[in-house]
């Protein structure tokens, strides 16, 4: 799997947009990117995820660029419950690969 | 959505013991269940692949003997840390992909479970 670079850490105030970058500029045309969160102590929860396509769902919007080397989600208004490491995982599209974490962006939302 | 439970959640065991590790799909069977142990501000890292009805598949480096996964059924995957030592202590994470599910779904997480050893 392709690797991905993401920063260390990030700051965002509550109710504005938190805006996470990753870079992956190895991604093959058969792998996906995949976003996932961690909440400290809880298990990683799936976020979205897309291949080429912008996409959009109830939790955030994943914006990847036209020639797919980097990728950006997008949290539209950030609660403090958005506190968490975010990872950003490229994928295979066949079969089922596992998943592969990287060291992620804590993203840190204050008041 | 599709829930995967694990059970502890949390456990402080004593060194020399045996400690077992429940990881449940509550809602979906799952033909297929993954192992993580995640280390203090560590990411988490894969220990093993177990499939329901055939052995495990470990991960380089982790030991098969002390990490003894079963995967009796469809629901249910079990991960024993046989006579664990502190430096066993970690957060222990398990994931579920449902069976039949076309690919490249998401992987469902347990809340993890948080094993002291001392």
């Amino acid at each position: 799997d392709a690797k991905t670079t993401q920063p260390t850490s990030m700051d965002c105030a509550e109710g504005r947009a938190a805006n996470l970058p990753c870079n992956h500029s190895t991604i093959s045309g058969n792998e996906y990117v995949y976003w996932y969160r961690q909440i400290h102590s809880q298990g990683p929860q799936y976020i979205i995820h897309g291949l080429k396509n912008n996409e959009t769902n109830e939790m955030a919007s994943l914006i990847i660029t036209e020639d797919r080397k980097s990728s950006t989600l997008i949290l539209p208004h950030a609660t403090l419950r958005d506190t968490a490491v975010y990872y950003c995982i490229v994928r295979l599209i066949s079969g089922y690969s596992t998943l592969t974490f990287g060291k992620g962006t804590m993203l840190l939302v204050s008041p | 959505g599709a829930v995967v439970s694990q059970h502890p959640s949390r456990v402080i065991c004593k060194s020399g013991t045996s400690v077992k590790i429940e990881c449940r799909s509550l809602d979906f069977q799952a033909t297929t269940m993954f192992w993580y142990r995640q280390f203090p501000k560590q990411s988490l890292m894969l220990m093993a692949t177990s499939n329901e009805g055939s052995k495990a598949t470990y991960e380089q480096g982790v030991e098969k003997d002390k990490f003894l996964i079963n995967h009796a059924s469809l629901t249910l995957s079990t991960l024993t840390v046989t006579s664990a030592h502190p430096e066993d202590s970690s957060f222990y994470i398990c994931s579920a992909r449902k069976m039949g599910a076309r690919e490249n779904t998401e992987a469902f997480f347990g809340q993890g479970t948080r094993l002291t050893v001392v």
